[in-house]
């Protein structure tokens, strides 16, 4: 089946400091990759949506310039939290679509934001 | 805007009964529904997928159903398990969005 990764499985940080967070399409080339950020005990809701090759479509409230995504390859999307400050401690989730239908889900990173 | 809500939103049931979990659209005009489990602290496992040509889908003990005249899925769950105590989420349209997600817990 296909798999998806993230890199890393767990990240604390210090305020102010910058995190890459990488999401993986190890057995199959996605052409849409997706983040979604979760917190405790809510459901996860969509930050962005990368097309390869091109800049991510961000939805209303994320904030472009603080969560820099790169799609860089047809394996490979990176979210950066730019600036973290504790209130973005999350569980951030991505996911890649080889096809028109299903989405394939890696494990999450969970980023602490001292 | 596309909004998805589940009930219940948590559910506790002996082991071994069979149950339902139902999830809803604002627009009803979804292209394809997924359930997912989430154990915690976890991912998420997807458990079936419904296509936009397809109206339910079956997996082991699962059954997923979609009402695409009236916006709402359900998932069955027969035979239930101790290992079956998860969070249920489910999520339709293109972008996938999701609901709040019913609990589960199964009493052994």
């Amino acid at each position: 089946g296909a798999v998806v990764s993230q890199h890393p499985s767990r990240v604390i940080c210090k305020s102010g400091t910058s995190v890459k967070i990488e999401c993986r399409s190890l057995d199959f080339q996605a052409t849409t990759m997706f983040w979604y950020r979760q917190f405790p005990k809510q459901s996860l809701m969509l930050m962005a949506t990368s097309n390869e090759g091109s800049k991510a479509t961000y939805e209303q409230g994320v904030e472009k310039d603080k969560f820099l995504i790169n799609h860089a390859s047809l394996t490979l999307s990176t979210l950066t939290v730019t600036s973290a400050h504790p209130e973005d401690s999350s569980f951030y989730i991505c996911s890649a679509r080889m096809d028109p239908y299903e989405q394939y889900f890696g494990p999450g990173t969970r980023l602490t934001v001292t | 805007k596309q909004e998805v809500t589940q009930i219940p939103a948590a559910l506790s049931v002996p082991e071994g009964e069979n149950l339902v979990l139902n999830c809803s659209f604002t627009d009803s005009a979804i292209y394809n529904l997924q359930w997912f489990r989430q154990d915690p602290g976890k991912g998420l496992t997807s458990l079936l997928l419904i296509q936009s040509s397809q109206r339910e889908q079956t997996s082991g003990r699962l059954n997923a159903s979609l009402d695409k005249s009236s916006g709402r899925s359900t998932l069955y769950i027969a035979a239930s398990q101790p290992g079956d105590s998860a969070t249920y989420l489910c999520a339709g349209d293109d972008k996938i969005i999701f609901g709040k997600g019913t609990r589960l817990h199964i009493l052994p």
